[in-house]
């Protein structure tokens, strides 16, 4: 079974300042998805980001982007220019690529908190 | 397009009480998954649906019932509800693509006394 390991459980940064978070992954398979997720306080899941396992160039969008190491089995988000509005929950989840199995399996989370 | 609804958004139950969280989405979504979420645990799997008459356990499906009987609807339920049944319920629902993005409801609040 595939396991998502998210070991900062809480992070801090400073509004406009860079922070980086920490995800790693257990899998077998070769091809899979990645994800960020984010919840603010709202309670809403709001999905931030997304990988292909099968590309070599991380993806990006806007302030977000990840650092992605297929062979390490890691998948870390960094957010630049922060904003106060990110100051949220942020999940990392993976989805396998193959078979009758959908389902996304989740991290535990790390608590950002962005200081102003 | 209202997305992913839920309802209630929170529900105080007592020990050995029933009750059924309701789900609907608008967007045609074959697949549709419940959560729930517990303090340092992330989100865990309870049940999920591929398609109108199929469903299927996740990692954690004990005390839940689940059933689909139409694209739209995916409702959970409590047979007897226990105090380790307190969390909070996410409805999930996305194309059955895997690289599409799974869209959240807003979350139930149960709690059971």
């Amino acid at each position: 079974a595939q396991t998502v390991t998210q070991s900062q459980p809480e992070m801090s940064v400073q509004e406009a300042e860079t922070v980086t978070l920490s995800c790693t992954y257990d899998t077998s398979e070769s091809d899979y998805y990645l994800f960020w997720y984010k919840q603010p306080p709202s309670r809403q899941m709001i999905l931030v980001i997304r990988q292909e396992a099968y590309k070599q160039q991380n993806a990006t969008e806007n302030r977000f982007s990840v650092n992605f190491q297929k062979a390490a089995k890691s998948f870390s988000l960094k957010i630049s220019d922060s904003q106060l509005g990110d100051a949220a929950m942020y999940f990392c989840a993976y989805r396998s690529a193959k078979g009758s199995n959908y389902k996304l399996t989740f991290g535990k989370g790390t608590l950002l908190t962005v200081n102003p | 397009n209202a997305g992913v609804t839920q309802t209630p958004k929170f529900q105080v139950l007592k020990t050995g009480q029933s009750m059924t969280l309701q789900c609907a989405q608008d967007m045609n979504h074959e697949y549709m998954s419940w959560y729930r979420q517990d303090p340092g645990m992330g989100l865990r799997l309870i049940h999920y649906s591929v398609g109108a008459g199929i469903t299927d356990q996740g990692e954690v499906p004990n005390g839940y019932n689940v059933s689909r009987s139409t694209t739209e609807d995916f409702p959970l339920r409590l047979l007897s509800a226990a105090p380790s049944q307190t969390s909070v319920y996410f409805c999930a629902s996305s194309r059955l693509d895997r690289s599409y993005e799974q869209y959240f409801g807003p979350g139930t609040r149960l709690t059971v006394t």
